[in-house]
């Protein structure tokens, strides 16, 4: 399976600023997703990154709130914009059924 | 996106015991059902999954049962030990091949494992 590596493992940030998290795969793959923890709750689809297109996003999720670039077959960026302490959660980069170690996200 | 519900919210055994964490499903549309282990401050990791068109499948002390009629799987895990004590989740997908499946969760069991 592929191995996925995320970056940053955690950040601490300030609200009404933005922070883009990057994931890396060691294999070309087709599609890559993105999903969000809350803590203590389950994970939910952000949105799925194809590479050459748009990304597309699930209700709740907006491309200004969660702009995704997806340059080449093996790497993905997720930016988390204007953020507030709501935003504070786990974001985990997914491919092939596997998952990233996540990037913990604490919003001041 | 399709519901899949997960029950318990929470489960304590002892070890030795059996743990047993259930899921349904709406979507019969459901081709690949997984499930996750998850330890605090790690990612999600798969544990085993299954497809419709069997019914039991089993690796190493864990088991997933499919119940296509009812819509509903089950994760056993035997012999429970304190290693295992983390949260469970199974999930659901429609996915034509590996890469391009797109996960519903359940909403997650904390196991704990009592010594």
């Amino acid at each position: 399976s592929a191995v996925i590596s995320q970056k940053p493992s955690r950040d601490i940030c300030q609200r009404g600023t933005s922070l883009t998290i990057q994931c890396q795969v060691d294999s070309q793959v087709t599609m890559m997703f993105w999903y969000r923890q809350q803590p203590g709750q389950s994970l939910t689809l952000i949105a799925t990154a194809n590479q050459g297109s748009e990304a597309t996003y699930e209700s709740g999720f907006v491309i200004d709130k969660f702009p995704i670039s997806r340059p080449n077959l093996t790497f993905s960026t997720l930016t988390v914009s204007n953020m507030s302490p709501e935003d504070s959660s786990i974001y985990l980069c997914s491919v092939d059924s596997g998952f990233g170690q996540g990037t913990r996200l604490t919003v001041v | 996106q399709q519901q899949v519900k997960q029950s318990p919210q929470s489960l304590i055994v002892q070890k030795g015991g059996i743990s047993i964490i259930n899921c349904a499903y709406e979507n019969t549309a459901f081709d690949y059902f997984p499930w996750y282990q998850q330890f605090p401050g790690k990612g999600p990791a798969l544990l085993i999954a299954i497809r419709p068109d069997v019914s039991e499948k089993k690796e190493g002390r864990f088991t997933i049962s499919f119940n296509k009629s009812a819509k509903q799987f089950s994760l056993h895990i035997m012999d429970s030990q304190p290693g295992d004590s983390a949260t469970y989740f199974c999930a659901a997908s429609i996915g034509s091949s590996g890469s391009a499946r797109q996960l519903t969760f359940g909403s997650g069991t904390q196991l704990t494992v009592l010594p």
